[in-house]
């Protein structure tokens, strides 16, 4: 079984750039994660979807992050200015469904700001 | 609300040596619980998982942990230390309706 698949698993941008990261799921699963997680901290959830739909995005920083689920499979992070302290490790995770199902999680994209 | 507490952000031990990391949880509900190891450079992986059955839990790679509620408390242990087990490890609590919550990790260094 192919697990999640993350791209790219670096980046380099100046503030103020935009960059987009991709997120393909475990087939048939239905919740997909985005989560931060910046050096020294535990991940922290940005988004969370459930097939097409959106069910949690209260820490995502809306003015400049944003995410779409297409055909609930594949996901796309993007973040338009980028900031210094948006340098962290963005994961993609999913599971069969929300609750305590285990999550499934990508190699990660290292993102750094300069 | 929900949050985790992992005491000490670094842990060393002898190889051979047993192996505890401490994890605090604080829920309003029964909550689920779970550790999450991470090798440098990858995601994370499930080591095990608490979802109110037994409260001794085995997980993979030879480490359990003891649900007690008591103490609000998911320690995770193991044995014997062995090289491999070098990473950061990572507690998170949900309950069940609410998103996962993660602790801030600990690094395992693992000495000959």
């Amino acid at each position: 079984e192919a697990g999640v698949a993350q791209s790219p698993r670096y980046k380099i941008i100046e503030k103020r750039q935009s960059v987009a990261f991709w997120c393909n799921p475990i087939s048939g699963h239905a919740t997909l994660y985005w989560y931060q997680q910046i050096l020294g901290q535990g991940p922290k959830l940005l988004i969370q979807f459930q097939n097409n739909g959106v069910v949690d995005d209260s820490q995502l920083p809306k003015d400049r992050f944003s995410a779409e689920r297409l055909k609930g499979v594949d996901s796309t992070l993007k973040i338009q200015p980028a900031k210094l302290e948006d340098s962290a490790v963005y994961l993609c995770a999913s599971s069969l469904d929300t609750g305590a199902y285990e999550q499934y999680f990508g190699p990660g994209t290292r993102l750094t700001v300069t | 609300a929900q949050s985790v507490t992992q005491l000490g952000s670094h842990v060393s031990v002898s190889e051979g040596a047993l192996v505890l990391l401490r994890c605090n949880y604080s829920s309003s509900v029964p909550p689920y619980l779970f550790w999450y190891v991470q090798y440098p450079n990858q995601g994370l992986q499930l080591l095990l998982k608490y979802t109110s059955a037994a409260t001794l839990v085995k997980g993979i790679n030879g480490f359990e942990a003891e649900f007690k509620k008591s103490e609000t408390s998911f320690h995770l242990t193991k044995p014997s230390a062995h090289m491999s087990d070098a990473a950061e490890y990572f507690c998170a609590v949900t309950s069940g309706y609410s998103t996962l919550t993660f602790g801030k990790g600990t690094m395992l260094l693992v000495s000959p």
